[in-house]
């Protein structure tokens, strides 16, 4: 069973519009991760999360808000939309605390591919 | 320019032979990753080898690493088609930290192996 689910799957946005893309982990990680992979750049890390209530900004955060409401659920919103943020999405959890022999696995969703028009 | 990355694009094989992709990277490290994505689906980790190791191996799979050059290899042998797939090279510092798991990940290195 995917511990890692994100919903949706796929979306068609208008620019301008408001995108929320939503991740559940069942993992019971305090860490959550938004990704996202675009040709030539692979995975670039947008907003993190190390626990209920917290977001961090990471490497690419412009245009982006993150939002960590539980433990097992962290969203992406995209306020106003732009085609530039036409990608795909990966959510991830994980805890070094965890497990610090496992070093800092990740634990990936399936993606959400976002196209803007 | 990333703080990681593989040395190749792409890479294509017979199914049985061996592959190696190597990676770099320009940042101090306490351990780093390998990935596997798969069409379709979100990357899964293969193997981790940590700074203090030079060698780490998981069924057909073996990472190496150099922290005097700052790279990385992950030969895969008697490979089959199940294998084609995305391979990223992810730099870890949470052993570092002690408190935070951020991986830095390559632009990765599309390997194909099928008749």
């Amino acid at each position: 069973e995917a511990a890692v689910t994100q919903s949706p799957r796929n979306k068609v946005a208008v620019t301008g519009g408001k995108v929320t893309l939503s991740c559940n982990q069942t993992n019971n990680h305090n860490n959550m991760y938004w990704y996202r992979q675009d040709t030539g750049h692979g995975l670039r890390l947008i907003h993190y999360s190390y626990g209920a209530g917290s977001t961090e900004k990471g490497d690419i955060p412009d245009g982006y808000k993150a939002s960590r409401p539980s433990q097992e659920n962290f969203s992406l919103i995209l306020e106003l939309a732009t085609p530039s943020q036409t990608s795909v999405y990966f959510c991830a959890s994980g805890d070094y605390r965890a497990s610090p022999n496992s070093g800092n696995t990740l634990y990936f969703g399936e993606g959400s591919r976002l196209i803007v028009v | 320019s990333q703080l990681a990355e593989e040395n190749s694009w792409a890479l294509s094989v017979h199914e049985g032979e061996s592959v190696t992709v190597n990676c770099s990277y320009k940042t101090s490290i306490t351990a780093l990753q390998w990935y596997r994505q798969k069409s379709g689906k979100g990357p899964a980790q293969l193997i981790l080898i940590r700074s203090n190791e030079r060698e780490n191996r998981n069924g057909r799979l073996r990472a190496t690493l150099d922290t005097s050059s700052q790279s990385s290899s992950l030969s895969i042998t008697a490979t089959r088609c199940e294998d084609t797939a995305v391979y990223f090279c992810a730099t870890d510092g949470s052993l570092l930290s002690g408190s935070f798991n951020k991986l830095t990940f390559g632009a990765g290195t599309r390997l194909a192996v099928c008749p």
